[in-house]
């Protein structure tokens, strides 16, 4: 059974850079996309994007040019970079693995780690 | 983008009975649909894709059915269990998928 844990700091200054890390149990990540979704109460649920073990990424349009996703293969973990945050960007953060039943469909998933972006 | 919509918010049904949770999509998806559930606290969980395949473990109360822009998950003599979130996601765009914004299943 594939398992998934996110850590970070949950709480991060405006205009700092969000960091987060998916240590993955129970699989490879040389298989299958990584990916990050958030949740809030105003957007409910988002992608952010994801990561193939090659290296290969995809991400929101609406995030790309604030968002990086890596992967370390080594340590089985993966993990995302979120600059210049705002409020907006509050969220619980999770990680999940999409592609193992068909591309898009997110199977397995962390707990989820709550963000806030405050002063 | 394609926009999912959960039309009804919280539907309330009483134990034993069967619910039936509707999802739209702004344009045709096929049968690129998948239904979560989630529970206060924890993460979405898998339980339908491919609009009517349950994943693995999950019970057979749980089915799917629809394609192209109308999709319903029912499920069938509620445990008390499975009063939770419920969300809708379109994958046929993928890699721009997108969630609708959840129906809450509640006791009646």
């Amino acid at each position: 059974q594939v398992q998934l844990q996110e850590s970070g700091p949950g709480l991060v200054k405006p205009s700092e850079t969000l960091s987060l890390t998916c240590t993955v149990s129970g699989g490879s990540v040389s298989r299958y996309y990584w990916s990050w979704l958030r949740q809030s109460p105003g957007k409910g649920l988002e992608s952010i994007g994801f990561i193939y073990f090659t290296g290969n990424t995809n991400y929101s349009p609406s995030l790309k040019s604030r968002v990086t996703i890596s992967i370390d293969t080594s340590k089985n973990q993966f993990s995302l970079k979120l600059t210049s945050v705002t409020a907006a960007d509050t969220a619980i953060y999770y990680c999940a693995t999409d592609g193992r039943v068909a591309a898009g469909v997110l199977d397995y998933w962390g707990q989820g780690i709550p963000v806030t972006v405050s002063s | 983008e394609i926009v999912m919509t959960q039309s009804v918010a919280t539907l309330s049904v009483s134990p034993g009975e069967r619910a039936t949770v509707s999802c739209r999509a702004s344009r045709g998806v096929s049968i690129n649909l998948a239904w979560y559930q989630q529970k206060p606290g924890q993460a979405p969980r898998l339980l339908i894709y491919d609009a009517s395949t349950r994943a693995t473990g999950i019970p057979a109360r749980f089915s799917g059915s629809g394609s192209g822009t109308e999709f319903t998950l029912t499920i069938s003599g509620l445990q008390p269990e499975d009063f939770a979130l419920y969300y809708c996601q379109q994958y046929n765009e993928w890699p721009l998928y997108t969630f609708g914004q959840g129906t809450k299943l509640e006791i009646k």
